[in-house]
């Protein structure tokens, strides 16, 4: 299958502070990306659609101006996590999907903590 | 926009046993019903899926089964392995450029 690349896969960094996330697709061009957050013992839940070349589209409740993507390119889209607070510490997974193809492929996921 | 119920969040069986994961959705445009195995730490592993016009699908032990009228679909594990233990999330979404709409996963474990 089509290959998902994240990076990183953790990080620890300090309140205040801001922290980026890439996700690449290697090897298919992905013109959607999916950022999902997922807290211990919980489920995925969708933070933003990532589009190639225009703006991000945010599910309710999600702050676009703490939580900023930008998808340059078709094999990469980056998420932003600024002024970073310990309520920010999750599991941060993207995920893209190959046209024509109906699977979804994703990164391993970036553990953020922010202490 | 879509709504995924998933029942039970915990289930334990004894090694051999079948275990069997129940998801509901609301949005009868959804057509694409995946589900995913996902360890500690781990990103989520697709394990077996199924499109809206097919009723079940069979990959070895693992099984789906999915009821478009009723807006539901079951997993079926067969000769359970203590391998198997992880938690299972069921999806949902419509078309292949939508996001995916996760269930609220469950831990199965599998007793030696």
């Amino acid at each position: 299958g089509a290959v998902v690349s994240q990076h990183p896969s953790w990080v620890i960094c300090k309140s205040g502070t801001s922290v980026k996330i890439e996700c690449r697709s290697l090897d298919f061009q992905a013109t959607t990306m999916f950022w999902y957050r997922q807290f211990p013992k919980q489920s995925l839940m969708l933070m933003a659609t990532s589009n190639e070349g225009s703006k991000a589209t945010y599910e309710q409740g999600v702050e676009k101006d703490k939580f900023l993507i930008n998808h340059a390119s078709l094999t990469l889209s980056t998420l932003t996590v600024t002024s970073a607070h310990p309520e920010d510490s999750s599991f941060y997974i993207c995920s893209a999907r190959d046209q024509g193809n109906t699977e979804a492929f994703f990164g391993q996921g970036t553990r953020l903590t922010v202490v | 926009g879509e709504n995924v119920e998933q029942h039970p969040s915990t289930l334990s069986v004894q090694e051999g046993d079948s275990a069997v994961i129940k998801c509901t959705y609301s949005d009868s445009a959804s057509n694409y019903f995946p589900w995913y195995k996902q360890e500690l730490g781990k990103r989520p592993q697709l394990i077996i899926d199924i499109r809206s016009n097919v009723g079940e699908k069979k990959d070895q032990r693992i099984a789906v089964t999915l009821n478009k009228t009723a807006k539901h679909f079951s997993l079926h594990i067969t000769e359970t392995q203590p391998e198997d233990s992880a938690v299972y999330f069921c999806a949902a979404s419509m078309g292949s450029a939508r996001q995916l709409t996760f269930g609220s996963g469950t831990q199965l474990t599998v007793l030696p």
